[in-house]
């Protein structure tokens, strides 16, 4: 089952302009975390922000998180064509040992 | 080496015969995990090691799925009597400590069924 919805599901944009990606979420978490993946095959961790922070900046990435609303979101500013990727939110949950769930992503072009 | 590492990188195999998939984590690495990804979807979770034994195997879709990692490094993922269905990319990922903690992925095994 995927418990993180990323939305939009496509995105097109121009380089040099921001992309904004939105993840909701349905349970409790641990920390949440962002991924990115080209043409299908590994995944590139991107960011980790845990529950109790609301923001965290990595180079031309910010992210967001709001436990009171499960959601998070995934700014990248400046956006490059080589940017373009999909971008995944995963979560691990507060409860046990269950690893990362995994939502459907969004899918970024960035337009030189 | 300095990554993950999933071999082969592709395989295909005739419907109804037995596969395996390699995947070396990183050294020093305790968790390890086991994905499948299906176009245009997110990874979806197989199996979950901590060192040699398997702390979640709740994603194993039924009994011709079956993962080892007998030394707490190298896992095999085996498939048997394979289905076409079972065609998508598995991805393997490890961690240095438990599923909280930051995880690595691999670059996949392309199955294709035929």
């Amino acid at each position: 089952s995927q418990q993180g919805e990323e939305d939009p599901q496509a995105l097109s944009i121009q380089e040099g302009e921001n992309a904004t990606m939105n993840c909701s979420y349905k349970t409790s978490i641990n920390n949440l975390q962002w991924y990115r993946q080209n043409s299908g095959r590994g995944l590139v961790h991107l960011i980790l922000i845990r529950s109790n922070e609301r923001e965290k900046h990595s180079g031309r990435l910010r992210v967001t998180l709001d436990t009171s609303k499960k959601s998070s979101s995934l700014l990248i500013t400046a956006s490059r064509a080589a940017d373009t990727a999909s971008y995944f939110c995963a979560t691990v949950s507060n409860s046990g040992n269950t690893p990362l769930v995994f939502g459907k992503g969004t899918r970024l072009s960035v337009i030189a | 080496g300095a990554g993950v590492s999933q071999t082969p990188s592709n395989k295909v195999t005739e419907k109804g015969k037995y596969v395996e998939l390699r995947c070396d984590p990183i050294s020093g690495h305790t968790a390890l995990y086991w994905y499948r990804q299906s176009l245009g979807q997110g990874p979806e979770f197989l199996i979950y090691f901590q060192g040699t034994g398997a702390a979640d195997d709740s994603g194993l879709p039924n009994d011709r799925f079956f993962a080892v990692r007998p030394e707490g490094s190298v896992s095999t993922l085996k498939i048997q009597r394979t289905e076409r269905g079972d065609s998508a990319v598995y991805l393997c990922a490890s961690s240095l400590g438990g599923v909280h903690t930051e995880a690595f992925f691999g670059q996949g095994t392309r199955l294709t069924v035929v």
